[in-house]
């Protein structure tokens, strides 16, 4: 089936390790999203991709890397510089052109210890 | 970029329709009005969007004003499992660079 899959669902990691969250789709949607929510908070914009090899950051991209390689792969990477890495992180996706809908994974809960 | 306000939280009787406001007065000519609902920790669901003309799908129904400041999604029978977290969101500038910014949505709560 087509969708969008993040992986691992939970996360555990050591403070001033970096790691990476995996997120993927064969959608083939030329966009894609990392969000990040805090509980009880809206989503907030980290990087977004609207084409390979292309990213920009978004509202809140400090302590945070990505790459977009492939179409089908935009992983973000959580570095020691994220003073709160702690917090559930959404990967989306979506077409550029004409307007629909974007399509979320379920998320990875990370806690950094 | 365009924001959105939306009302905290939200009662509704099971069976009744739920009206969702959102305002979004700084909306541009292009941006479209996207509605989507988070249910506890899961990933956001897409419902509905639309520019300017009123749009209903099998989901719900959203109502912009004819300026375009403002807009209403309506479930029109709200079920228990209609509780979650709707987010209204503008997606911003033109069809070649639409992120989508999230406000802080409004928490739906359905009764027996």
């Amino acid at each position: 089936d087509g969708g969008i899959t993040q992986s691992p669902k939970y996360l555990f990691r050591k403070e001033g390790q970096n790691v990476t969250l995996s997120c993927e789709q064969n959608l083939n949607h030329d966009a894609m999203y990392w969000y990040r929510q805090d509980p009880g908070q809206g989503l907030r914009l980290i990087y977004y991709s609207q084409i390979v090899n292309d990213f920009q950051k978004g509202d809140i991209a400090e302590g945070y890397s990505v790459s977009r390689e492939k179409k089908e792969s935009f992983p973000l990477t959580v570095t020691s510089a994220q003073k709160n890495p702690t917090a559930f992180y959404l990967c989306a996706s979506s077409r550029q052109y004409p307007h629909t809908e974007a399509f979320f994974g379920q998320g990875t809960r990370l806690t950094v210890v | 970029d365009a924001k959105t306000t939306q009302p905290p939280s939200m009662d509704c009787a099971e069976g009744r329709a739920a009206n969702l406001p959102c305002n979004h007065s700084t909306i541009s000519g292009n941006e479209y009005v996207y509605w989507y609902r988070q249910i506890h920790s899961q990933g956001p669901q897409y419902i509905i969007h639309g520019l300017k003309n009123n749009e209903t799908n099998e989901m719900a129904s959203l109502i912009i004003t004819e300026d375009r400041k403002s807009s209403t999604l309506i479930l029109p029978h709200a079920t228990l499992r209609d509780t979650a977290v709707y987010y209204c969101i503008v997606r911003v500038g033109s069809s070649n660079t639409g992120k989508l910014i999230f406000g802080q949505g409004t928490t739906l709560q359905v009764k027996p």
